[in-house]
């Protein structure tokens, strides 16, 4: 079984400064998944990564896989108080659509 | 491209009753599925339709639920004699199947709606 866990579960930041959030997964993948919440709202989907060593960065955000050792991490640059939302990755476990999500990472930044 | 669309945004039922939810997935996308997030967790799968066919159920989802996706387009997902346990933010998500031309395609991602909170007193 497929088994997702994220950390910090909660990060509390300042404006302006860097930080990373992990993902460890407990069996092989080919895709991961990285989507954000805001409250009450759906969840968006940030990134997809398909392979070892991919890198994708839109904004302040990137997020990279290292499949050999089951670890995703989204990297925040210079954080901004809009960057504030729970952020999930998820991966496909038995089919595509059957997402294992981690439990989140409540972001908030603060001036 | 108006997104998954889902109804009602808010339920709160007693104990015992039935409630009724209603997806509208984005017009191209086939596959449809229902997730369920309850507080200070990641959503939880609990079924998956590839056009009318509903293809896996999770084993989160009891007798008490059933989900239909008559024609292939929007889907309802029931849940009768409703407990105080049931109370959660229900998602539907849409996506294209894998493959074809395209980045989204390929990486089909699913594309989830506001969801519906239902609160069961």
């Amino acid at each position: 079984e497929l088994k997702v866990e994220q950390n910090p579960l909660f990060l509390s930041m300042q404006e302006g400064k860097n930080y990373t959030i992990y993902c460890n997964y407990s069996t092989t993948s080919d895709r991961l998944y990285w989507y954000r919440q805001d409250p009450g709202k759906s969840l968006e989907s940030l990134f997809v990564l398909l392979s070892n060593g991919a890198v994708k960065q839109e904004g302040r955000l990137m997020a990279s896989l290292d499949t050999k050792a089951r670890l995703s991490t989204l990297h925040i640059t210079a954080a901004v108080h809009d960057l504030s939302a729970t952020y999930f990755c998820a991966l496909p476990w038995w089919f595509a659509g059957n997402l294992i999500f981690g439990k989140g990472t409540k972001l908030s930044v603060k001036p | 491209d108006t997104g998954v669309s889902q109804d009602p945004r808010h339920k709160i039922t007693k104990r015992g009753q039935n409630v009724t939810f209603r997806c509208d997935p984005i017009s191209e996308h086939n596959r449809l599925y229902w997730y369920r997030q309850t507080l200070g967790q990641g959503p939880e799968f609990l079924t998956y339709f590839q056009n009318e066919a509903q293809l896996e159920k999770s084993r989160l989802l009891s007798d008490r639920f059933s989900a239909e996706r008559p024609k292939g387009s929007f889907s309802t997902l029931e849940i009768q004699r409703t407990e105080q346990g049931d109370s959660a933010m229900y998602l539907c998500a849409s996506s294209h199947p894998p493959g074809g031309q395209g980045q989204d395609r390929y990486n089909s991602p699913l594309h989830f709606g506001n969801g519906t909170r239902l609160t069961v007193t």
